[in-house]
């Protein structure tokens, strides 16, 4: 089983929609999470990081974590054709020299 | 500006060679990463620096060396060893040198294709 899983879709939705990206963990030693954006042939750029339960908000976008579900999510609020892109989550492993570990990404396509 | 430059953007490579990945950051951070990705199989971790002159090895580091002689400029090089190079290439630094730190900034990548 791996330390993170995500559905790595792709995720088709139309333009306005809310889009929820999720990623489950199982290791209970994570302590900080992140998400990622990751356009076609470009580096991943950082959207939210939090290190607690409950929700982060910035603008469109908010994220939730459930330490007590090992889960976490991202939502987009009225989602934009330039939301297209793989969202990758990363969690760090503060037991273990505080490594990074990441979900494999998961594909978005909004369409106008 | 600030930020990670990699070069170059689309590399070549006959099989048997060696070649180097340029990774540049003028972000004064301490420490950089290198990563490939693959289709389906996310982000992997090849090698870390978390200072000069000093770099560990990640998860898949086979085939594969690196230096860091500045603050700077963390390369890459990609040895005939390696037996499935290609790959998307991606450089990533963290001001952080306390260990793998939970910000990290990426560069925009190198794809690396073996003729």
């Amino acid at each position: 089983q791996k330390e993170v899983e995500q559905d790595p879709g792709p995720l088709s939705v139309p333009e306005g929609a809310i889009v929820s990206l999720n990623c489950t963990y199982s290791n209970s030693a994570f302590q900080y999470f992140m998400w990622y954006r990751q356009y076609s042939r470009k580096g991943p750029e950082l959207l939210m990081y939090t290190y607690s339960s409950g929700n982060k908000e910035d603008g469109r976008f908010t994220a939730q974590v459930d330490k007590s579900s090992k889960y976490i999510s991202l939502f987009i609020r009225d989602s934009q054709p330039s939301d297209s892109a793989t969202y990758l989550c990363a969690m760090v492993n503060a037991g273990n020299n505080r490594k990074l570990i990441w979900g494999l990404g998961t594909s978005l396509a909004v369409n106008p | 500006d600030g930020g990670i430059t990699q070069s170059p953007k689309y590399l070549f490579r006959k099989e048997g060679q060696n070649v180097t990945l340029s990774c540049e950051q003028n972000l004064n951070h301490d420490a950089m990463y290198w990563y490939r990705q693959d289709p389906g199989q996310g982000l992997r971790l090849i090698y870390y620096s978390q200072i000069v002159n000093d770099f560990q090895k990640g998860d898949i580091a086979e085939g594969y060396s690196v230096s860091r002689e500045k603050k700077e400029s963390f390369p890459l090089t990609v040895t005939s060893a390696q037996k499935n190079p290609t790959a998307f290439y991606l450089c990533a630094s963290s001001p952080d040198r306390t260990g793998h730190t939970d910000t990290q900034y990426f560069g925009p990548g190198t794809r690396l294709t073996v003729l």
